[in-house]
């Protein structure tokens, strides 16, 4: 039964702290989502990668936020320092090629205090 | 700009059909796409229209068109396990989707 993994499932930071969390995508899936869920903004779009290049970053806050894909198995967001506006659930999904159906993992649900 | 637009919350009973409106202002239109979530899990992917129609699959269906920038979900003799949020999410150039801000379905016996 194929799925996304994220670790850590929680996260609980002081601000200044950094984070970083990490998704396993779906074997053979060439595109990777990093989204973030508040209930105020909803689903947000940060970043995403397809055969590990990065496509589009532009919903994250550059001064402080990183997305990387070290290798296809592995993707990172990073926030460095961290703040209590970032506390939500960080979500990673991945598709494969020539599908339209994104897998979403468990999700991170960080507090920064 | 881009937009989505829902209702944020629709109630109804178990056996019921209720229809989850979406219209939207989007650039480089590719698709629309419909997810569940439940509290505390996941989005999971429910359908997906690029073409003007209705696609069935099981007690949901949904709808598209095009020329009127909207779309709908269908979910037939509804049950309680149905209680959940549901989005629309258009689907742009590059496989990005955005999201609407979610209808919190909830279905009562």
């Amino acid at each position: 039964d194929a799925r996304v993994t994220q670790t850590p499932r929680h996260k609980v930071t002081e601000m200044g702290q950094e984070v970083t969390m990490r998704c396993q995508p779906i074997l053979g899936h060439n595109t990777v989502f990093w989204y973030r869920q508040t209930m105020m903004q909803g689903l947000e779009l940060l970043a995403y990668f397809r055969n590990r290049a990065p496509l589009d970053d532009s919903g994250m806050p550059k001064d402080r936020f990183s997305a990387e894909m070290p290798d296809a198995t592995l993707a990172t967001l990073k926030i460095q320092p961290s703040e209590p506006r970032d506390s939500a659930v960080y979500f990673c999904a991945s598709e494969g090629p020539s599908s339209y159906e994104q897998y979403f993992g468990p999700g991170t649900r960080l507090t920064v205090t | 700009g881009q937009s989505l637009e829902q209702p944020s919350e629709v109630t109804a009973v178990e056996g019921a059909i209720v229809q989850i409106n979406c219209t939207y202002q989007t650039s480089g239109f590719y698709g629309l796409s419909w997810y569940q979530q439940h509290d505390g899990g996941a989005p999971t992917f429910l359908s997906y229209n690029a073409l003007d129609g209705l696609e069935e699959t099981g007690r949901f269906s949904s709808f598209l068109s095009r020329s009127d920038s909207y779309g709908y979900l269908l979910l037939q003799e509804l049950q309680m396990k149905d209680s959940a949020s549901y989005f629309c999410a258009v689907r742009q150039a590059g496989t990005a989707l955005i999201f609407g801000k979610g209808t919190t379905l909830s279905v009562s016996s």
